[in-house]
């Protein structure tokens, strides 16, 4: 019962380097999302997918870039990484009118 | 803007006791609010919703008030115990289903 499972778990990265942060969901959800995390903050919505082939923006999605590459998974690339972006990394999943299914985390630094 | 404020400070209580947390919201008229709970290192995990038009919300030792005139939920943890230590978030909801996160109390029951 895997539910909804984020890699790496942890990444450190120099300034400018990029990545991926991967996740996939078994539940069968048609909506992805991806938030950060960070000290004395809510979590703050990065980019959402409400169905396969579809990618919005949400709240602070600058810097980062978003591929929903079919109904289980949905990835999150920095494609120069910068300090600011030090952060712990959630992905979530639902259905319509549910409440969401989180990851537990990627913990990103960045140096 | 948009702003949702939980008590920054954490909540000591001793085990046995009641803890009341409080969100508050504020430029927003949510349908409905739903609180999570997060443990350290692990992504937040779905407690209970309530609507709108419901004041009162009960599951097991755990009760949700909403006061839409007031913008204010309340959480409640009834006779509580050292495995309810966790930090509690609540997330207005409209009724798109986009929800913004406050920043969490944190929660620490002594035995």
């Amino acid at each position: 019962n895997a539910g909804v499972t984020q890699t790496p778990k942890f990444q450190v990265l120099k300034t400018g380097q990029s990545m991926t942060l991967q996740c996939a969901q078994d539940m069968n959800h048609n909506s992805m999302y991806w938030y950060r995390q960070d000290p004395g903050m809510g979590l703050r919505l990065i980019y959402y997918s409400a169905s396969e082939g579809t990618t919005d923006k949400g709240e602070v999605p600058n810097g980062y870039n978003v591929s929903r590459l079919n109904k289980r998974e949905f990835s999150l690339r920095l494609e120069s990484a910068a300090p600011s972006q030090t952060s712990v990394y959630f992905c979530a999943s639902r259905d319509p009118g549910q409440p969401q299914h989180f990851g537990d985390g990627t913990r990103l630094s960045i140096l | 803007s948009q702003k949702i404020e939980q008590n920054s400070e954490a909540l000591n209580i001793q085990e046995g006791k009641t803890a009341t947390l409080t969100c508050n919201y504020t430029n927003y008229s949510p349908a409905y609010l739903q609180w999570y709970r997060q443990d350290p290192g692990r992504g937040p995990v779905f407690l209970l919703l309530i609507r709108e038009n419901e004041k009162e919300k009960r599951k097991e030792r755990l009760k949700v008030t909403f006061d839409t005139t007031l913008k204010q939920s309340l959480f409640h943890i009834t006779a509580s115990q050292p495995a309810d230590s966790a930090t509690y978030l609540c997330a207005p909801t409209d009724s798109w289903g986009k929800l913004q996160f406050g920043a969490g109390t944190q929660v620490v029951v002594t035995p």
